[in-house]
């Protein structure tokens, strides 16, 4: 069955520090591959998908994200983290029947 | 435009009590579906719709029902709650399943507590 992993459940960085959050994947096929952010309170909403070509995906907000079939990793990634970057990342996989990961918290330090 | 409309924010249930948590769509999308979220359980997918007439189960079905007799209109039925439920539930929407892939697009949620 499909699955995520997000081994980081908490993060913190610096204002202005990169970012890069991790997410490791089972899925038996060519996945589908997706990261949503969090705010508190709020709903999820997509930051970036991968579904087939080009391994780098850039996503809103700045974001960016890897697909490495060998290492079964999507991880996402920013260059310079800003204060609204705060907020709850899920990592997923899957498609009609989309599976998300546990979430990593992420904490930003002026 | 409203996308995702999910009604009510909260909800006090006591144990047995039966009720149904509305998820309302503008955007014309063919796919939804119900999702709770516990903490550091992320989001599990309880029920999924592909278009009208059409539903499945996800991860976590048990205690829960769907219909979709409308493209905009997805509710969720629980049918006897349990402490279990307590969580929040997303309902969440897409424009296809073809191969793009989903965009999900999500409302604000359903607290639900049952004592």
């Amino acid at each position: 069955a499909q699955s995520v992993t997000q081994p980081d459940i908490h993060i913190t960085v610096s204002e202005g520090a990169s970012l890069e959050l991790r997410c490791n994947y089972s899925y038996g096929a060519t996945p589908y591959l997706f990261w949503y952010v969090q705010s508190p309170g709020q709903g999820l909403q997509l930051l970036l998908k991968y579904f087939s070509g080009d391994t780098l995906v850039q996503g809103i907000k700045g974001f960016e994200a890897e697909f490495k079939r060998s290492q079964s990793s999507f991880n996402l990634r920013k260059p310079s983290v800003h204060w609204s970057d705060a907020a709850e990342y899920f990592c997923a996989v899957g498609n009609n029947d989309m599976r998300f990961g546990a979430g990593t918290r992420l904490t930003v330090k002026p | 435009n409203a996308g995702v409309t999910q009604t009510p924010k909260f909800q006090v249930l006591k144990t047995g009590q039966s009720m149904t948590l509305q998820c309302a769509q503008d955007m014309n999308h063919e796919y939804m579906s119900w999702y709770r979220q516990d903490p550091g359980m992320g989001l599990r997918l309880i029920h999924y719709s592909v278009g009208a007439g059409i539903t499945d189960q996800g991860e976590v079905p048990n205690g829960y029902n769907v219909s979709r007799s409308t493209t905009e209109d997805f509710p969720l039925r629980l049918l006897s709650a349990a402490p279990s439920q307590t969580s929040v539930y997303f309902c969440a929407s897409s424009y296809s399943t073809g191969p793009r892939g989903l965009s999900l697009h999500f409302g604000n949620g359903t607290r639900l507590t049952v004592t």
